[in-house]
């Protein structure tokens, strides 16, 4: 069975970096789009960005300047990295995974609590 | 891009059916076949109930039911049980450079 989880830190300083990783477990990355998404209690669910496992990305513009998502196939792990956050980036961060850029999202993780706060 | 627009909560009682709601734009779900259900219950993954508009993944139950007309898709659960009170959200894929997805505002399924 697929499994995704995210990990990284759950407090981050207004301005600095977010950095967290989706590792992946009980299948290959080979052939999927692999996205993140993240909830807030004000936007609801945002689409912020995909890879697929080539390495290729796309981003949602509002998140484009400031936004980094890679891959590690050795270490099946997604990496998301977000740049000068400010409290409205606080949220439930989620990876997940589909099978076509335009398709569902068949798997996601449970989601990790990121705090935007000083 | 704005998100799809859902009722923000929807009640039935045990047997009965419901339908939800998601509308977008001639942009979203009125271009294309590539809309999405999925069910969350607190504290839990999304599950994706509906894909394509209308397939549904193998297991999920046939109560579980999609259809799309113009810029408006719905799901409906028919013989509501007390399980599936739950968060559902909509997801659109956009035709667009800009952004590959969109969200519905989500529904609170109540089962009264």
């Amino acid at each position: 069975q697929v499994q995704l989880q995210e990990s990284g830190p759950g407090l981050v300083k207004p301005s600095e970096t977010l950095s967290l990783i989706c590792t992946v477990s009980g299948g290959s990355m080979t052939g999927y789009y692999w996205s993140w998404i993240r909830e807030t209690p004000g936007r609801g669910l945002e689409w912020i960005g995909h890879i697929y496992h080539s390495g290729s990305t796309n981003y949602n513009s509002a998140f484009e300047s400031r936004v980094t998502i890679s891959i590690d196939m050795s270490k099946n792990q997604i990496s998301l990295i977000l740049r000068s956050v400010t409290a409205s980036d606080t949220a439930v961060y989620y990876c997940a995974r589909h099978f076509y850029e335009y398709g569902d999202f068949r798997y996601w993780g449970q989601g990790t609590l990121v705090t935007v706060s000083s | 891009q704005s998100a799809l627009t859902q009722p923000a909560s929807v009640s039935g009682s045990p047997g009965q059916s419901i339908t939800i709601s998601c509308t977008g734009t001639n942009k979203d779900i009125g271009s294309h076949n590539y809309v999405s259900w999925y069910q969350q219950h607190p504290g839990k993954a999304p599950k994706v109930l509906i894909y394509g508009v209308t397939n549904r993944p193998s297991g999920v139950s046939d109560r579980f039911s999609g259809s799309k007309s113009g810029n408006t898709a719905s799901l409906t659960i028919s013989d509501l049980q007390p399980e599936d009170e739950a968060d559902y959200f909509c997801n659109s894929y956009v035709s667009s450079s800009a952004l590959n997805h969109v969200f519905g505002s989500g529904t609170t399924v109540t089962v009264v």
